[in-house]
């Protein structure tokens, strides 16, 4: 089916450490991903995206991985910080027809503590 | 900010009414994508618009439909509310010369169908 899963629902970290948010995709086919954050009452927000001729790429504090073997991306964010806390959310692209969506998953709690 | 708006911010409706939402796509951009995102899920894809045409169709029934303008503006208009139809409604702009792949979204309406 068509699916994009996160193995972690909430992730706790302290201010100054890494986080590592990861993501299973189930579409070979999918040639774009994008991570999202999402704050409480407001809409996605675009953080870094990553095409399927890469395996990684790099942001100001956050770098994606993705690797196409297992269909597996993860989204690090370095120092994170309390404004890092939010739900992420990774998507694939699925391209149907002429047409482009978004399939996401239910998205990773991610609660930075001072 | 993304430059996607979407209007009224807040919406409550009661069973068997008719809703319509409003989006404005970001400049530069021709494509329009609405999606549904019940509490605590990640946004579903309901349709695509392009050229004022819909290009891409979900999972949802035709009592969800919409329209798209010249000035690449959309409505989502909802039949028959049912009280499953309380979400959280996103739309996404892209496309066009400024646009490419990535989906950029508004902040949202907020549905509540008693």
């Amino acid at each position: 089916g068509e699916s994009v899963g996160l193995h972690l629902p909430t992730l706790s970290v302290q201010e100054g450490d890494n986080s590592i948010i990861n993501c299973a995709y189930s579409n070979s086919a999918s040639d774009y991903f994008i991570w999202y954050k999402q704050e409480s009452g407001k809409g996605p927000q675009f953080i870094i995206d990553i095409r399927s001729n890469m395996d990684k790429r790099q942001g100001q504090r956050v770098t994606v991985l993705l690797n196409k073997t297992v269909k597996h991306l993860s989204l690090q964010i370095a120092a994170t910080q309390p404004g890092d806390s939010a739900v992420y959310f990774c998507a694939e692209t699925l391209r149907s027809g002429g047409y482009n969506k978004l399939i996401f998953g239910a998205g990773t709690r991610l609660a930075v503590h001072p | 900010e993304t430059g996607v708006t979407q209007s009224p911010t807040h919406l409550i409706k009661t069973r068997g009414q008719q809703v319509t939402l409003r989006c404005s796509s970001q400049s530069g951009h021709n494509t329009v994508s609405w999606y549904q995102q019940a509490l605590g899920q990640g946004p579903q894809f309901i349709f695509q618009y392009y050229r004022e045409e819909e290009n891409g169709r979900g999972n949802f029934p035709p009592r969800f439909s919409g329209l798209q303008f010249p000035n690449y503006s959309s409505e989502l208009n909802v039949n028959a509310l049912e009280l499953d139809d309380s979400a959280l409604y996103l739309c996404a702009s892209t496309g066009g010369l400024a646009g490419g792949d990535t989906q950029y979204f508004g902040p949202g309406t907020r549905l509540t169908v008693l």
